[in-house]
C-alpha cells in the first residue's frame, strides 16, 4: 500500500525559531505535494503545494521538495504562536494524507 | 472563492440507523471525496469519485456507501450506523490533473453514533 509518513512529533519551538516538518512517500510517481495546516476542531486548510525539485518560497514558509529520495518538508521561519496547529503532508496521487505532525510554538 | 458546503456541522445519531451526509461544491470540481479523522490515524480514505454516477472505493470503505448523481454533490451513507463510525468527516473536492491547486475541505461533520 501507498503510505505517506510525517514525523511523528509533538514538535515544540520557541517563538521566532525555525520550525522544520518531514514528510517520506513511497509512490515513485507521485507528482504533486501539499502542505496543509489544521487548528484543533477546523478542518485542512492548503498553505503550501510544490511540484518540481528544489525550494518554494511564501512567506515564511518553505517547501522543499526532493522526488530522488522521497521527501517533502516544511520549513517555517520566525514561527510565531500563531503557527500552532498539525501540520499534514497529501502527495496527490496517493489521495493519501501523513498522520500530520502537531506544532507548538512557545511564546 | 471555493466552497465546499457540508451539510450538518454535529450529528448524533442511534445505532442501526441510516445516515446521509451531504457534501456540495460550487468550483466544478471533478474528484470528489470522504475521509474521517480520528485521534492518532490522520486522514483515511473512505470513498472518492472522478466523475458524475462513477465511484472508487478508499482505504476503509466498509459500512459506508456512495452517491454522486450530480457534479457538485457526493454524499456519503452509513448503512446501519455503529458507534466505531463515530468520528470526524471531512469532504474535499479538487480538480483533475498534475498542476492541481490540491484538495479543498469542507468544514466537516461530528458524527457521534451513540
Amino acid at each position: 500500500q501507498k503510505e505517506v509518513e510525517q514525523n511523528s512529533g509533538p514538535l515544540s519551538v520557541p517563538e521566532g525559531a525555525i520550525a522544520s516538518l518531514n514528510c517520506t512517500y513511497s509512490d515513485r510517481g507521485s507528482q504533486s505535494f501539499f502542505w496543509y495546516r489544521q487548528y484543533s476542531g477546523k478542518s485542512p486548510e492548503l498553505i503550501m503545494s510544490i511540484y518540481s525539485n528544489g525550494d518554494k518560497e511564501d512567506g515564511r514558509f518553505t517547501a522543499q521538495l526532493n522526488k530522488a529520495s522521497q521527501y517533502v518538508s516544511l520549513l517555517i521561519r520566525d514561527s510565531q504562536p500563531s503557527d500552532s496547529a498539525t501540520y499534514l503532508c497529501a502527495v496527490y496521487n496517493d489521495m493519501r494524507f501523513g498522520a500530520g505532525t502537531r506544532l507548538t510554538v512557545k511564546p | 472563492d471555493v466552497k465546499v458546503t457540508q451539510s450538518s456541522r454535529y450529528l448524533v445519531k442511534r445505532t442501526g440507523e441510516k445516515v446521509f451526509l451531504e457534501c456540495v461544491q460550487d468550483m466544478d470540481h471533478e474528484n470528489m471525496f470522504w475521509y474521517r479523522q480520528d485521534p492518532g490515524l490522520g486522514l483515511r480514505l473512505i470513498y472518492f469519485s472522478y466523475d458524475v454516477k462513477m465511484k472508487e472505493k478508499g482505504d476503509i470503505p466498509e459500512g459506508y456507501s456512495v452517491s454522486r448523481e450530480k457534479k457538485e454533490r457526493f454524499s456519503l451513507i452509513l448503512e446501519s450506523a455503529s458507534t466505531n463510525q463515530t468520528s470526524m468527516y471531512l469532504c474535499a473536492s479538487s480538480l483533475s490533473g498534475v498542476g492541481t491547486s490540491g484538495y479543498t475541505f469542507g468544514s466537516g461533520t461530528r458524527l457521534t453514533v451513540v
